[in-house]
């Protein structure tokens, strides 16, 4: 069974650039959870996606935006970059079947702002 | 808010040694807990969780960690380490009825031969 997907591995904006990032889920997951480990600041939820809809948000300003697809794929959307968008974005999905909402979770995307 | 503090940033250990990363939480509400490990430059895996039930769980690679409710932690331990054990372990809790991870600041462990 395939894991967690995301693409790219590495991206690099220049600031005041958009960025966009992509996952897939495990097949059968209808949940998508993205994560931002910045150097320093520890993993920050960001985003929370399930069947369509926006179930959550984390402490980030309206430029992080995403949206989450028929087939449950994802985009993570970073508006008008700033230095401190450099980060790795983590990736995770989960069903509601799940015990304890068991959350898998991708390789990541580095995101360097320069 | 559920709130999770990993007490130690870096842990240096000799192979075959024993480790503790200790973890403790704060949360208003009943948590679930959750221990994941980070491998140089990879995503995260689930390395152990509790539930429910027995308050000592473990993991298919020798890790245990404990859930003590009364001092709100859940200390990872492994009676003898691999340098395969090298990686940054990450400590984080999820309410009964809401679908967040809070994470610890994570433990850097580096093993040495």
């Amino acid at each position: 069974e395939a894991g967690v997907t995301q693409s790219p591995t590495h991206l690099i904006k220049t600031r005041g650039q958009q960025a966009t990032l992509r996952c897939s889920p495990i097949s059968g997951h209808t949940s998508v959870y993205w994560y931002q480990q910045a150097l320093g600041l520890g993993l920050q939820f960001l985003l929370w996606y399930d069947e369509g809809e926006e179930r959550n948000r984390g402490n980030f300003p309206p430029r992080f935006s995403g949206r989450q697809f028929p087939n449950y794929s994802s985009e993570l959307n970073v508006n008008a970059l700033e230095l401190e968008d450099s980060a790795l974005y983590l990736c995770a999905s989960s069903f509601p079947g799940l015990a304890a909402n068991e959350q898998f979770f991708g390789p990541g995307t580095r995101l360097t702002v320069l | 808010a559920q709130s999770v503090t990993q007490l130690d940033s870096q842990v240096p250990v000799f192979e075959e040694a024993p480790v503790e990363l200790r973890c403790n939480y704060s949360s208003s509400v009943s948590v679930y807990l959750f221990w994941y490990v980070q491998y140089p430059n990879q995503g995260l895996q689930l390395l152990l969780k509790y539930l429910s039930g027995s308050t000592l769980v473990e993991s298919i690679n020798g890790f245990e960690a404990e859930f003590n409710k009364s001092q709100t932690s859940f200390h990872l331990r492994k009676p003898s380490v691999h340098i395969s054990d090298t990686a940054e372990y990450f400590c984080a809790v999820s309410p009964l009825n809401d679908y967040k991870l809070s994470f610890g600041a994570g433990t850097t462990v580096t093993v040495r031969a």
